[in-house]
């Protein structure tokens, strides 16, 4: 069966330094896995995926996410937060040939000016 | 752009109420879905469709069911309101294929009180 996991439920980081967002997956065959952001009172705005390839995968806003299968994670990393980025980050990971996208429980980010 | 619309941001329901939720989204896209989200459990699947009047169970389907007549819309129907349906519901939309590659484009969300 499919699963994700965020093991943070909270991420506190000063504006200008690096963040990093944690996820690991759990599917039987190869994975499908993305990023999405909410910003309070709205629904989910998707920041990026890896489908295959390069392991480093870049998205909106200057974040990036790198898929290591052998630790079976993709954490999200901003080289530099910004106060704007304060939100809830979720991870999902869906497998080849599914329908079905599973989200983890989300992580909130809170950037400090 | 893609736009995904729920017809409602926030609702109050009393108990034992039929409530329709509606969603609508203008790009065509085959795959919809009804997740509802609460704080730590994330957003979990309730239902799906890949096409008109197909749909599937997610992984919490009770006491919801569907209905997908047409494209562009699937609504998602609470039989019989009950205070533990009360939750942010989020309707979203992707492109066809089993595949699975493609991201989903998600509605506002429509906060629902069940009183």
């Amino acid at each position: 069966a499919q699963s994700v996991a965020q093991p943070e439920d909270q991420v506190n980081v000063a504006e200008g330094n690096p963040l990093t967002v944690k996820c690991t997956y759990s599917v039987s065959g190869n994975p499908y896995l993305f990023w999405y952001v909410q910003y309070p009172n709205r629904g989910l705005q998707f920041l990026l995926k890896y489908i295959t390839g390069d392991n480093l995968v870049k998205g909106s806003y200057g974040f990036e996410a790198e898929f290591n299968k052998s630790q079976t994670s993709f954490h999200l990393k901003k080289p530099s937060a910004l106060v704007s980025d304060s939100a809830l980050y979720f991870c999902a990971v869906r497998d080849t040939g599914g329908f079905k996208t599973i989200f983890g429980a989300g992580t909130r980010l809170f950037v400090k000016a | 752009d893609v736009k995904v619309t729920q017809s409602s941001r926030y609702l109050v329901k009393r108990t034992g109420e039929k409530v329709f939720l509606e969603c609508v989204q203008d790009m065509d896209h085959e795959n919809m879905f009804w997740y509802r989200q609460d704080p730590g459990l994330g957003l979990r699947l309730i239902y799906f469709s890949y096409d008109v009047k197909m749909k599937e169970k997610g992984d919490i389907p009770e006491g919801y069911s569907v209905s997908r007549e047409k494209k562009e819309r699937f609504s998602l129907i609470l039989e019989s309101a009950s205070t533990n349906q009360t939750s942010m519901y989020l309707c979203a939309s992707s492109l066809p294929g089993r595949a699975g590659s493609t991201e989903a484009f998600f509605g506002q969300g429509t906060r629902l009180t069940v009183v």
